[in-house]
């Protein structure tokens, strides 16, 4: 079982449309989970942390199940520049090591 | 204030060559990782280091090497260069506290050939 996984996509959505994405982790020891957007051929970007009572910044609201180790993003009111690839990021407990998720393309359509 | 450098931006060596990368963090920031990203996937961690020790390594030959230096810039370097180590290579720099998230450099994408 990989260490972090993400659905690839694309997931393709209409402006305006609100969309979700899953990832799951394997380690039960994790303690600092990220959301990172990467645009094509760009460095990723922090897009944002994950807390354990969950967390909105504007559109986006991330979300953390340890119970069922998985963290979510939604982005509500999707707009076209909302389109790259978003990155769950997993640090492995005790560590600095940080561990990525192979990353769910997203494309808003007009 | 500057973000993460890096140097060179694009880089092609032949086979078996040698290659050295270099990084130089946020300023304040002690942690820097280096990672692979080769297209289409995530990043892979290929090494971290914090107050210039290794912290961890990832699942790469040794080949691949790095240090830190006591101004925490870093290098990486990989020796007997193959094909497959065409990729982006993203250094990342933290302040070094578990809680905070990285922030990458715009890497260096080297073509090997």
């Amino acid at each position: 079982r990989k260490e972090v996984e993400q659905d690839p996509g694309p997931f393709n959505v209409p402006e305006g449309a609100t969309v979700a994405f899953n990832c799951t982790y394997s380690n039960s020891a994790s303690q600092s989970f990220f959301w990172y957007r990467q645009d094509c051929r760009k460095e990723p970007k922090l897009l944002m942390s994950v807390y354990s009572s969950g967390n909105e910044d504007g559109r986006f609201t991330a979300q953390l199940n340890r119970a069922s180790q998985y963290i979510s993003l939604l982005i509500r009111d999707s707009k076209l520049s909302d389109s790259a690839t978003y990155l769950c990021v997993v640090n492995m407990g005790g560590t600095y090591k940080y561990i990525f998720g192979t990353g769910t393309r997203l494309k808003v359509l007009a | 204030d500057a973000g993460v450098t890096q140097s060179p931006t694009h880089l092609i060596k032949t086979r078996g060559q040698h290659v050295t990368l270099r990084c130089s963090p946020i300023s304040g920031h002690k942690s820097v990782s280096w990672y692979q990203q080769v297209l289409g996937q995530g990043p892979q961690f290929i090494f971290q280091y914090y107050e210039k020790e290794e912290r961890g390594r990832g699942n790469f030959p040794d080949r691949f090497s790095a240090r830190q230096f006591p101004n925490y810039s870093s290098e990486l370097n990989v020796n007997a260069l193959l094909l497959g180590d065409s990729a982006l290579y993203l250094c990342a720099s933290s302040p070094g506290e578990l809680l905070y998230g990285y922030t990458f450099g715009s890497g260096t994408r080297l073509t090997v050939v």
